[in-house]
């Protein structure tokens, strides 16, 4: 049963640039969540998609959007990248209704320069 | 806003018990769960409480009091591989699982 997988695993930007991050969530779950965390912090919830939609955000400008796809798996875009977008991306997924545990992935280091 | 308070260190030797305490000011509450995250990787669940009381999984144990917006982490008979940090996360959301997490314990184990 793979769990939840996340591609690139490493990624360098430049600032103004765009970027797409990728998430596949574990084999059964259906809500996928996005966290920023800054070295030495701890994850910032971006935002959540279920049913395709956005459900939830966090304190995020609109910089940062989403999509989630009919498999579940989802997306998460940057545009016009700042040099305080460097961080790790984690992606979490879980069964709506039936868990509050999160299987969270092994996450994108993002690096803008 | 969101506010969640936890100590940025603790440092305890093998065998020892620790525990990491956690408060919090949010809008809204419907539980607190515990992650581990070693270095340079994904965090991963401990625990979760919804209600007050202790909670005891193994080694770990979770305790909240919702009256007192405080809930802490108990880890007993410490092993060198739970050196790692540790993040509490206030469950915001009745119908989603949108959490808020505080900026973590980093725990060290002596020999």
């Amino acid at each position: 049963d793979a769990g939840v997988t996340q591609s690139p695993t490493h990624l360098i930007k430049t600032r103004g640039q765009q970027v797409t991050l990728r998430c596949s969530p574990k084999s059964g779950h259906d809500t996928v969540s996005w966290y920023q965390q800054a070295l030495g912090q701890g994850p910032q919830f971006i935002f959540q998609y279920y049913e395709e939609e956005e459900r939830q955000r966090g304190n995020f400008p609109d910089r940062f959007s989403g999509h989630q796809f009919p498999n579940y798996s989802s997306e998460l875009n940057v545009n016009a990248l700042l040099l305080g977008d460097s961080a790790l991306y984690l992606c979490a997924s879980s069964q709506t209704g039936q868990s509050y545990e999160q299987y969270f992935g092994p996450g994108t280091r993002l690096t803008v320069t | 806003g969101q506010s969640l308070e936890q100590p940025s260190e603790v440092t305890a030797v093998e065998g020892a018990i620790v525990q990491i305490n956690c408060t919090y000011q949010t809008s809204g509450f419907y539980g607190l769960s515990w992650y581990q995250q070693h270095d340079g990787g994904a965090p991963t669940f401990l625990s979760y409480n919804a209600l007050d009381g202790l909670e005891e999984t193994g080694r770990f144990s979770s305790f909240l009091s919702r009256s007192d917006s405080y809930g802490y982490l108990l880890l007993q008979e410490l092993q060198m591989k739970d050196s790692a940090s540790y993040f509490c996360a206030v469950r915001v959301s009745y119908n989603f699982n949108k959490f808020y997490f505080g900026s973590g314990t980093k725990l060290n184990v002596k020999p």
